[in-house]
């Protein structure tokens, strides 16, 4: 089975402030991988797919960047919306597998 | 409008059985593959089981092999989960999503639906 971590399991930022969260994969999953944005007692949204393309509707302050086994999420300007829980989903094969989710709050 | 409405859930007892179901409208259902993700509370997300568009294949993660079925019926524009043997473990809002293909991400989410095991 191919592991996700991701890291910082949780952060503390100021609205504006540019936020970086790290995914990595076990194995090589090439650019099977989408990030998943979830607010409390919400259903997951999902933010990118493919590692980079922006999802429709998604506000463009969202990107994404990497392939192989490290991906980044980058929020470049965060706002008050932003704060959730973010997650990683590799769909490179099965079981398809999650992140642990990078919880962002306010600073 | 692509809406997935997932029902079934409830109150059960540990061995006890109960039938999710998710209803589908606003998209093809029939051409997209379908997937159960699980998530208990205060919790991640877990991936539990899939199904390819035509019904010829199936998914499951070894949490739940041998205990829940996955099914659908394309007529009715309609997954289903069938959970057996449930655990305390299995407790967890459970929730229904599409994707394009077998090896694809998912893109739409219904809203879930919440399974407690308790005696």
């Amino acid at each position: 089975d191919i592991q996700m971590t991701q890291s910082p399991s949780s952060l503390s930022a100021s609205v504006g402030d540019r936020v970086t969260i790290t995914c990595r994969a076990s194995q090589g999953i090439r650019n099977d991988l989408g990030w998943y944005q979830q607010k409390p007692g919400k259903a997951p949204k999902r933010l990118i797919y493919a590692a980079s393309s922006l999802q429709s509707g998604v506000p463009s302050r969202f990107s994404g960047s990497g392939s192989g086994t490290e991906f980044t999420l980058t929020i470049s300007s965060l706002q008050p919306e932003d704060f959730a829980t973010y997650y990683c989903l590799q769909h490179n094969s099965y079981p398809l597998t999650f992140g642990p989710g990078t919880k962002v709050d306010i600073k | 409008e692509v809406q997935l409405v997932e029902s079934g859930g409830g109150l059960v007892q540990p061995g006890g059985s109960l039938r999710l179901s998710c209803a589908a409208s606003g998209f093809t259902f029939s051409s997209y593959a379908m997937h159960w993700v699980r998530q208990a509370p205060g919790k991640g997300l877990e991936y539990v089981s899939a199904i390819s568009s035509n019904g010829g294949s199936t998914y499951y993660a070894n949490s739940v092999k041998g205990r829940f079925t996955i099914s659908r019926d394309n007529s009715k524009n309609t997954l289903y989960l069938q959970m057996g043997s449930l655990r305390a473990e299995d407790m967890a809002v459970y929730y229904c999503a599409t994707s394009s293909s077998w090896y694809s991400t998912f893109d739409y989410w219904g809203q879930g639906t919440l399974v407690t095991v308790s005696s």
